[in-house]
């Protein structure tokens, strides 16, 4: 079964750091290109960045850049998202999701992890 | 980057009825080399991630109801629910893939 399990979620102060995991099981991690995409409480969906299947390249939304870095460990079949000076509007819960088709970017996504929950408050 | 607009923003539709929620993206999302839009639909129930139902804007995804259909091309889609279950009741988001990845407001799909 495909599965995607994002943790590392926690309340966290303004200014501080982070780091989400999500942990890949049942496909061949490494053929996949992944997203982060977070959802504020009570509101819709944000994409958040995004890795290729083999690390070499990154995208992140505005809203993020600057201050998150995407990265991934495949011989851990492991994704990462580190968050740096955070903010209020960070406050989200964090899904990792998996692009449907190998070894592409732009795909629609087919799998998602339940989420983690991130909390920017003094 | 591709602003994606849905509406309504919500409505309320009596069991066995037809809903229907509209999507426009900025700038098309019809790749012209192979003649796919890049848009999917993901239904959302309170508590669950996002579940993809439709992709290519009108291909269902394997183990979705054939109730649900998607249309449209462009730059205006369509997700169609012909008959509307309560198990339905959920927020519906349109997501381009054509470029990064954009995700409209949602529409929240209620029973009447």
């Amino acid at each position: 079964e495909v599965q995607l399990v994002e943790s590392g979620g926690v309340v966290v102060q303004p200014g501080g750091s982070l780091r989400l995991s999500c942990a890949a099981s049942g496909f061949t991690f490494d053929d996949y290109a992944m997203h982060w995409v977070r959802q504020a409480p009570g509101k819709g969906l944000e994409w958040v960045s995004l890795i290729s299947w083999d690390g070499g390249s990154t995208y992140y939304a505005d809203s993020v850049k600057g201050r998150f870095t995407i990265s991934r460990d495949n011989s851990k079949n492991s994704l990462y998202l580190q968050m740096n000076s955070l903010r209020a509007e960070d406050t989200a819960l964090y899904y990792c999701a998996k692009v449907a088709a190998t070894r592409l970017y732009y795909y629609y996504m087919d799998v998602w992890g339940k989420g983690t929950t991130v909390t920017v408050s003094s | 980057d591709i602003v994606m607009t849905q509406s309504p923003d919500s409505l309320a539709v009596s069991l066995g009825e037809r809903a229907t929620i509209n999507c426009k993206s900025s700038q098309s999302v019809l790749y012209s080399s192979n003649n796919k839009n890049y848009l999917a639909w993901y239904q959302q129930k309170p508590g669950q991630p996002p579940k993809l139902l439709i992709y290519w804007a009108s291909t269902r995804e394997s183990g979705v109801p054939d109730r649900f259909s998607g249309s449209g091309s462009g730059t205006d889609f369509t997700l169609t629910i012909s008959s509307l279950q309560a198990e339905d009741v959920a927020v519906y988001y349109c997501q381009q893939y054509y470029s990064t990845p954009s995700f409209g407001p949602g529409t929240k799909v209620d029973i009447k």
